[in-house]
C-alpha cells in the first residue's frame, strides 16, 4: 500500500491551461505539504495543511490554489499556466514524531510539463 | 530566517570510497536535522535525522551528527555502493513551523564500479 499517492504522475499541457494534482495519504497524518521541485532539484515549500486548514503559504502565486476536502487529502490546483511552473510537484504529509521533530513521507511525485 | 547550505556537486567516487556531504546551517532555536535521499525518479526517503545536539543519526552505514558549535550536519559513509547513487538533500525543521523543511540545494552523488 502506497503511503502518499500522487496523481497523475506525469502531466504534459499547453500554456494557460487549467491543471489539477491529486494527493493522498493513509498514513492518518494531521499535515500535508506541497513542495516545488525546480530542475536544479531545489526544492521549496509552497502549502501545509494541518487538519484541512492552511497553515503555511510560502507567497504563490495565487494561480496556484491548494484544497484539503478531508485531512488526508490535499489538491493542487493551477490555473493559466505558465512555462516557468514546468516543474516535480511533490505531497508529503508528517505527524510530531516521538521526539517532537515531524519526519515528511513524500509522495512519488507528479512532473508537470508547461509547452 | 532559515537557511541550509550543502556542499557542492556534483559528486564522482568510486565504490568503497569514503564519502563526506558537507552541510551547514542556519536557524534560530534549536532545529531538527535530516538528511533525505531521492533516488533517480522516485521521491524523497528519510535517511536519518538528529533532534537535539550531539545526537547522531545512522542507517544504512550513513552517519551524521549534530554539531550545534559549528552550525553541521555533515553526511558520512565509510564505503560507498554503486546503489548509493542518488540526491541527497539536507535539511531543517524548526520548533514551530508545523514541521515545514527547509532544504539545501541538494547533492548529486554518482558512484562508478
Amino acid at each position: 500500500d502506497t503511503a502518499v499517492s500522487q496523481t497523475p504522475k506525469y502531466l504534459v499541457t499547453q500554456m494557460g491551461n487549467d491543471k489539477s494534482i491529486k494527493c493522498e495519504q493513509n498514513l492518518g497524518h494531521d499535515t500535508m505539504y506541497w513542495y516545488k521541485q525546480d530542475s536544479k532539484k531545489f526544492l521549496k515549500i509552497m502549502f501545509s495543511y494541518n487538519n484541512k486548514e492552511l497553515i503555511i503559504n510560502e507567497t504563490v502565486p495565487n494561480r496556484f490554489s491548494p484544497k484539503s476536502p478531508d485531512k488526508a487529502h490535499l489538491n493542487l490546483h493551477i490555473n493559466s499556466l505558465e512555462l516557468g511552473d514546468s516543474a516535480v510537484y511533490f505531497c508529503a504529509s508528517s505527524s510530531p514524531g516521538p521526539s517532537g521533530a515531524n519526519v515528511l513521507t513524500f509522495g512519488a511525485g507528479s512532473r508537470l510539463t508547461v509547452l | 530566517g532559515n537557511s541550509v547550505t550543502q556542499m557542492e556537486g556534483p559528486v564522482t567516487l568510486s565504490e568503497e570510497a569514503f564519502l563526506t556531504i558537507n552541510c551547514t546551517y542556519t536557524a534560530t532555536g534549536y532545529p531538527s536535522l535530516f538528511w533525505y535521499v531521492q533516488y533517480p525518479g522516485e521521491g524523497l526517503q528519510l535517511l536519518l535525522k538528529a533532534t537535539k545536539a550531539d545526537d547522531k543519526g545512522s542507517n544504512k552505514g550513513f552517519e551524521a551528527t549534530y554539531r550545534k558549535e559549528t552550525t553541521s550536519f555533515h553526511l558520512e559513509k565509510g564505503s560507498v555502493q554503486v546503489s548509493d547513487s542518488a540526491v541527497y538533500f539536507c535539511a531543517l525543521s524548526a520548533g514551530t513551523s508545523y514541521g515545514k523543511l527547509t532544504f539545501g540545494q541538494g547533492t548529486i552523488l554518482t558512484v562508478h564500479p
